[in-house]
């Protein structure tokens, strides 16, 4: 069974890096799929980040690929994620999910709420 | 502004059938068969449902069916039942100006 798992700070301050990393249990990073990220501000709806295949080939959301890093670690089978000079608005919950290509996100993981405030 | 427009709400009765658009360009939706749908109830991250525009994932009750015409997808649930309700979302694949995905703003179904 495929899990994936958020983990990093819960608060950060405006200007400062929001840093997360998933970690996946059940299958290879090492693998055909991409590992991506997907955020939602409070009551609002998605918005796709990035993601990352174990080839290095990395997807970027336009509007966000000035500010956004992602990385896979095949060591601890896990995926990172940062996103540079944070404001209000980088406020959201933070999903990290398999894709399996095309426009789909079969699994996620359970989500983390990162608060950016002072 | 999300990059793909969906209705704000749809409501059906149960047993009836309710179908949600959306809306997008030649750049996404209109361009790639690669259109998915996801369900997303309060509190919980999104679970996909219909994936490139028609397929259902092991799992995915048949009452759920997705279509595509020119820049517009649908997601169609018939027999509408009370743990229908939720948020649904449209995602696309769109290659302009480089490979990503783009998201619909959301559609509450609610079972009257």
């Amino acid at each position: 069974q495929v899990q994936l798992q958020e983990s990093g700070p819960r608060l950060v301050k405006p200007s400062e890096t929001l840093s997360l990393t998933c970690a996946v249990s059940g299958v290879s990073v090492n693998n055909t799929y991409h590992w991506g990220w997907i955020r939602q501000p409070p009551g609002k709806g998605l918005e796709w980040i990035a993601n990352v295949k174990y080839t290095g080939y990395i997807n970027y959301n336009p509007s966000l690929k000035s500010r956004v890093t992602v990385s896979l670690d095949t060591s601890m089978n896990q995926f990172s994620l940062k996103l540079t000079s944070v404001d209000a608005a980088d406020t959201a919950v933070y999903y990290c999910a398999r894709d399996r290509g095309g426009a789909t996100s079969d699994i996620w993981g359970q989500g983390t709420l990162v608060t950016v405030s002072s | 502004q999300s990059a793909l427009t969906q209705p704000v709400s749809v409501s059906g009765s149960p047993g009836q059938s309710i179908t949600i658009s959306c809306i997008g360009t030649s750049d996404d939706v209109g361009g790639y068969d690669y259109v998915s749908w996801y369900q997303q109830h309060s509190g919980k991250a999104p679970k996909v449902m219909i994936y490139d525009v028609s397929y259902r994932p092991s799992g995915i009750s048949d009452r759920f069916s997705g279509s595509k015409s020119g820049n517009t997808a649908s997601l169609t649930i018939s027999g509408l039942q009370a743990e229908d309700e939720a948020d649904y979302y449209c995602g696309s694949y769109r290659n302009s100006p480089a490979s990503h995905v783009v998201f619909g703003g959301g559609t509450k179904v609610t079972v009257l």
